[in-house]
């Protein structure tokens, strides 16, 4: 299992640009979210997933889409980026079982992004 | 308003001088929490799930124990390698929020040789 990818790694951007960071999980989790990471903030929740077509918003989703087409694929579009968007982004998921004990939260390697 | 803070915000230790990390939480009806480790330039990386309060768990150097109010990480005779930024994370009751992560903004620990 590759578990949960990300790209790009390193992303540079002009302000007014959009892009989609892309997050892909081999484990068949229903739940994927987005975070964002800032020094001094900690991980702070944009959006999430608990399935294929169910979407909703965390803390921090403005400036942000999301769309779930499929269980392995949860990607997140910038839709017009801005210096305040510069931080790293993590991909997560896991399962959403109503036992959760064992919901272990797996974390993809992050994107670093940088808006000029 | 559910809430994680962690205390220090940095700590710096002495190969084998033990210490503890400090978690404390508000939430409504607690699902669980939990302990990452995240390493410079990755993600968190899972060591822990807590969820009543008096269960500890261990892994190697590592001790995580709760309380109703907060969560202590031990680390006995730390070595070089235990060098991370450590979070701990809650998780509040499914419903509105789906059982949603919150995180605390961590512990940078150091321990020099």
């Amino acid at each position: 299992n590759a578990g949960v990818t990300q790209t790009p790694k390193f992303q540079v951007l002009k302000t007014g640009q959009s892009m989609t960071l892309q997050c892909a999980q081999d484990m068949n989790h229903e739940y994927m979210s987005w975070y964002r990471q800032d020094p001094g903030m900690g991980l702070r929740l944009i959006h999430y997933s608990v399935g294929a077509g169910i979407t909703d918003q965390g803390e921090v989703p403005n400036g942000y889409n999301v769309s779930r087409s499929t269980t392995e694929d949860f990607p997140l579009r910038l839709l017009s980026a801005a210096p305040s968007q510069t931080s790293v982004y993590f991909c997560a998921s896991r399962t959403q079982g109503l036992a959760g004990r064992d919901n272990e939260q797996f974390f993809g390697p992050g994107t670093r992004l940088t808006v000029l | 308003e559910d809430q994680v803070t962690q205390s220090p915000e940095a700590l710096r230790l002495q190969e084998g001088e033990s210490s503890s990390l400090n978690c404390s939480y508000t939430v409504s009806g607690l699902r669980g929490l939990f302990w990452y480790r995240q390493d410079p330039g990755k993600g968190p990386e899972f060591l822990f799930t807590l969820y009543s309060a008096g269960e500890e768990k261990e892994k190697e150097r590592l001790k995580a124990t709760l309380t109703k109010k907060e969560s202590f990480l031990h680390i006995t005779a730390p070595k070089p390698e235990d060098s991370a930024t450590y979070l701990c994370a809650v998780q509040a009751p499914y419903g509105g929020s789906q059982g949603n992560l919150i995180f605390g903004k961590g512990t940078k620990l150091s321990v020099k040789p």
